[in-house]
């Protein structure tokens, strides 16, 4: 398995600001995600986080908004930019592992 | 691409009865289907996995079954305990492939 933390665990923003969102995991997986989950909802898929390359998003995501990196295996970063009230979710990253992914604890942000 | 329908939305049982909950999906090249536990306040947490080439598998009083026939596969509590209590999704994937499509999430209440 694969142990996967997150930094930070939330956080309340001004609208208009960026926050960036780091995710470690203690293995080398071989894929790292970003999900968003609304308050109740399922798990939507932002992008797949790809090593030393740009990141692969989902339709209605794009980079502009959502820049990721990941330098190496074992870390990546997400980056909400100029934010507004809409973008209050919580962020999960998750891992790849053979075939099953491992989830971070979650990074909860609120846009004020 | 693939659906994933999950039901019920929510199920509340009394403590010591078993739970089921069921998903059923469209995409017969799935052959993945983890199923993930999400507490208040914290990331989904892989609980238990099944592969297309077996029909059942357990995990102490927990159960996933898997009907390829008809693409659906269910996740059974036995002598449910409180704090089995959580938001359960299951998803299905292929193996080797990146996506994940998950369920819209049970939400369970074990009544003491």
């Amino acid at each position: 398995s694969a142990v996967i933390s997150q930094k930070p665990s939330r956080d309340i923003c001004q609208r208009g600001t960026s926050l960036t969102i780091q995710c470690q995991v203690d293995s080398q997986v071989t894929m790292m995600f970003w999900y968003r989950q609304q308050p109740g909802q399922s798990l939507t898929l932002i992008a797949t986080a790809n090593q030393g390359s740009e990141a692969t998003y989902e339709s209605g995501f794009v980079i502009d908004k959502f820049p990721i990196s990941r330098p190496n295996l074992t870390f990546s970063t997400l980056t909400v930019s100029n934010m507004s009230p809409e973008d209050s979710s919580i962020y999960l990253c998750s891992g790849g592992l053979q075939e099953t992914q491992y989830f971070g604890p979650g990074t909860r942000l609120l846009v004020l | 691409g693939e659906n994933v329908e999950q039901h019920p939305s929510t199920l509340s049982v009394q403590e010591g009865d078993s739970a089921v909950i069921k998903c059923t999906y469209s995409d017969s090249a799935s052959n993945y289907f983890p199923w993930y536990k999400q507490e208040l306040g914290k990331g989904p947490q892989l609980i238990i996995d099944i592969r297309s080439n077996v029909g059942e598998k357990k995990d102490q009083r927990i159960a996933v079954t898997l009907n390829k026939t008809a693409k659906h596969f269910s996740l059974h509590i036995t002598e449910t305990q409180p704090e089995d209590s959580a938001v359960y999704f299951c998803a299905a994937s292929m193996v080797g492939g990146n996506q994940f499509y998950f369920g819209t999430g049970t939400s369970l209440t074990v009544i003491p």
